[in-house]
């Protein structure tokens, strides 16, 4: 919800092109997750961040914990991206660490 | 490795039913988190059972709900007196230990949706 905001919700992408995904966080966040929701609903690991970048293949990710923000990028999107994409943040609350997500962001690749 | 696997894939029950939903996590994972997804509310912390014990329940509704893990092959989250706002795809995921007091990579099971007539 609020303490992660995901940017943008929505995104259509034609295959071939370049495109980013955003989080802002309002909370602390000690390590960044990011997950791609596929059609079946299974959520796949992309990338766990400490503060940093991190790569692999088409895909890379940053996390600036002082910034306060994530982001991932997709190079040559393909059809096979098409799915939801959530970042998810770990913060220390009252009750202990939690990984809070983002509402994700719903990427189309059209051919 | 199979992954993470959840049974059943899918549960329909009646208002006031008992409902049980299974997790087995990734062999040699400690960490077991239970969330919630809902259109309305997105992805929803649950629990999380460390080495199977219960070590933050803190996203659980306080009645009708409770979880358990009775050996480091699987979990259960059991909703007793199922309501239609109980309707949610329930996932699991596991993990290993994190280094520093911090979570590491968690992965995912497929979930069971849960539709509560």
């Amino acid at each position: 919800g609020d303490k992660v905001k995901q940017s943008p919700s929505a995104l259509s992408l034609q295959e071939g092109t370049n495109s980013a995904l955003r989080c802002n966080f309002s909370i602390a966040a000690t390590t960044v997750q990011w997950f791609l929701q596929n059609p079946r609903g299974s959520l796949i690991n992309l990338f766990y961040l400490v503060p940093g970048t991190k790569e692999n293949g088409r895909l890379k990710s940053a996390f600036d914990s002082k910034e306060s923000y994530s982001t991932l990028h997709i190079r040559d999107a393909q059809l096979e991206d098409s799915g939801t994409y959530f970042c998810a943040a770990e913060a220390y609350g009252s009750s202990g660490n939690k990984l809070i997500f983002g509402i994700g962001t719903l990427l189309s690749v059209k051919p | 490795n199979a992954g993470v696997i959840q049974t059943p894939r899918h549960k329909v029950t009646g208002k006031g039913q008992e409902a049980t939903l299974w997790c087995e996590p990734i062999s040699g994972h400690s960490a077991v988190f239970w969330y919630r997804q809902t259109i309305v509310q997105g992805l929803e912390f649950l629990t999380y059972f460390r080495n199977q014990a219960p070590i933050d329940d803190s996203g659980m509704p306080k009645e009708r709900f409770s979880a358990q893990m009775p050996n480091q092959s699987h979990s259960t989250l059991k909703i007793q007196s199922t309501q239609p706002q109980d309707s949610a795809v329930y996932l699991c995921a596991s993990s290993l230990d994190g280094l520093g007091g911090r979570y590491a990579e968690q992965f995912f099971g497929p979930g069971t949706r849960l539709t509560v007539l």
